[in-house]
């Protein structure tokens, strides 16, 4: 079945403890990105990217990392989780960017608490 | 820079009733994509509906079509017949095709709630 996973699902955690969020696709995807969801501000894009090694910056991007050294797989990081980064977060693919290529498709979601 | 604004929080419908969702976007891009997200209590978001910018026809999907007014900047989303299903958070979407393509701009967000 053609899908995005994320883990974990949920988490709750502790301010500065380092934490990373996988997101992994099986539909051979380019494109991928991540997003944190808040009430009343829809969907925010953190930082995506284009292809293996190729990531840039989304919106808000302060305090985290991502890498993509595969082309399946792309973790987000928190080096040091704060109160503030308590959110849902969202993976995404998609083929590429052009024409038909760019539909989004969604992983599950990660409900992450930081205390 | 792309924008994208529902000015609706939250609709309410009866079953088998229509209710349309407003939405409104401001860019600079020529060439864009816009988008309605479906996101049931589950949190999975669900593509609903996709539309191409150059494209004058609007999109359908079953009972799911769209108003694309391209000079007002408005993208409304119709859905005919409503069902329980669709009770959900909606949200629309868009897309730069060309150099600042990447971002996924969303608004944000309107409930809706069919009622029985």
């Amino acid at each position: 079945e053609a899908q995005v996973t994320q883990n974990p699902r949920y988490l709750i955690t502790v301010t500065g403890k380092k934490l990373t969020v996988t997101c992994s696709q099986n539909m051979n995807h380019e494109y991928m990105s991540w997003y944190r969801q808040d009430p009343g501000l829809g969907l925010r894009q953190i930082y995506y990217s284009m292809n293996v090694e190729v990531t840039d910056k989304g919106d808000v991007p302060e305090g985290y990392k991502v890498s993509r050294k595969e082309k399946r797989n792309f973790p987000l990081i928190l080096e040091s989780p704060s109160p503030n980064q308590t959110s849902l977060y969202f993976c995404a693919s998609s083929w590429g960017l052009a024409g038909g290529r760019n539909t989004q498709y969604f992983g599950p979601g990660t409900r992450l608490t930081v205390l | 820079a792309q924008t994208v604004t529902q000015s609706q929080p939250e609709m309410s419908v009866q079953e088998a009733e229509t209710v349309t969702l407003s939405c409104t976007y401001d860019t600079s891009e020529s060439n864009y994509y816009l988008f309605w997200y479906k996101q049931p209590p589950s949190r999975q978001m669900i593509l609903v509906i996709r539309q191409e910018a150059y494209k004058q026809q609007n999109a359908t999907e079953n009972r799911f079509s769209v108003n694309f007014q391209k000079a007002a900047k408005s993208f409304s989303l119709k859905i005919s017949d409503s069902q329980l299903g669709d009770t959900a958070m909606y949200f629309c979407a868009s897309v730069a095709g060309g150099t600042s393509y990447g971002k996924l701009t969303f608004g944000q967000g309107t409930i809706l709630t069919v009622h029985p």
